[in-house]
């Protein structure tokens, strides 16, 4: 069974442009979880998906940031008009259950982007 | 904010048992009490996670207080492997959405 995939692994941007990252789930799970994690500082929590519907987004930011996960696909994230304070590792992780009491969830490797 | 509070950092000779505590004095009684790692920059590990009994798994122990105010996390024979920033998480219960909150964790350094 293969984990949490992301990419890509890396990515750099110049300020300005946009920024896609992609998380496609364990197989049978259908619960997303995005996660930012900036340098030198902690994991932070930015959104929650299931399939086509957003459950909590308490973690994003207001402007230029957004995420789907739709029927079919990966889920994405994207950052628009990207600024150098983007610059962090972004991981994903996905559950079977999702917000159920004992869920577990599983982490990707993280996408590393740099805005120049 | 996190719900956990764990000590900065912990240094543990290879072979030996790894000990890690943690407090969780407001936890309610639904709530799970979580445990992973980060090592390096990967991405972060489930290690276990339990209730209010104790649970092992082939990575480790985790040993619950009677109140469930505190636990700890034993790694039973540490290898310079088990080098990583550990976290202790309290999450579950109604209402939550399953949401990690990370603190700033346990860095735990592995020596010869």
């Amino acid at each position: 069974n293969a984990g949490v995939m992301q990419n890509p692994r890396h990515l750099v941007r110049r300020r300005g442009q946009e920024a896609r990252l992609r998380c496609s789930p364990m197989k049978g799970h259908s619960h997303v979880y995005w996660y930012r994690q900036l340098p030198e500082e902690g994991l932070k929590f930015m959104v929650y998906l299931q399939k086509e519907n957003i459950i909590d987004e308490s973690g994003m930011p207001k402007e230029r940031f957004s995420a789907e996960f739709p029927k079919e696909g990966p889920s994405i994230l994207r950052i628009q008009q990207v600024v150098r304070g983007d610059s962090a590792a972004y991981f994903c992780a996905s559950s079977p259950y999702g917000g159920r009491i004992s869920d577990t969830q599983y982490f990707g490797p993280g996408t590393r982007l740099t805005v120049l | 904010d996190a719900k956990t509070t764990q000590p900065p950092s912990m240094d543990c000779a290879e072979g030996r048992a790894a000990n890690l505590p943690c407090n969780h004095s407001t936890i309610s009684g639904n709530e799970y009490v979580y445990w992973y790692r980060q090592i390096h920059s990967q991405g972060p590990q489930y290690i276990i996670h339990g209730l209010k009994n104790n649970e092992t798994n082939e990575m480790a122990s985790l040993i619950i207080t009677e109140d469930r105010k505190s636990s700890t996390l034993i790694l039973p024979h540490a290898t310079l492997r088990d080098t990583a920033v550990y976290y202790c998480i309290v999450s579950g219960g109604s209402g939550n959405t399953g949401k990690l909150i990370f603190g700033q964790g346990t860095t735990l350094q592995v020596k010869p």
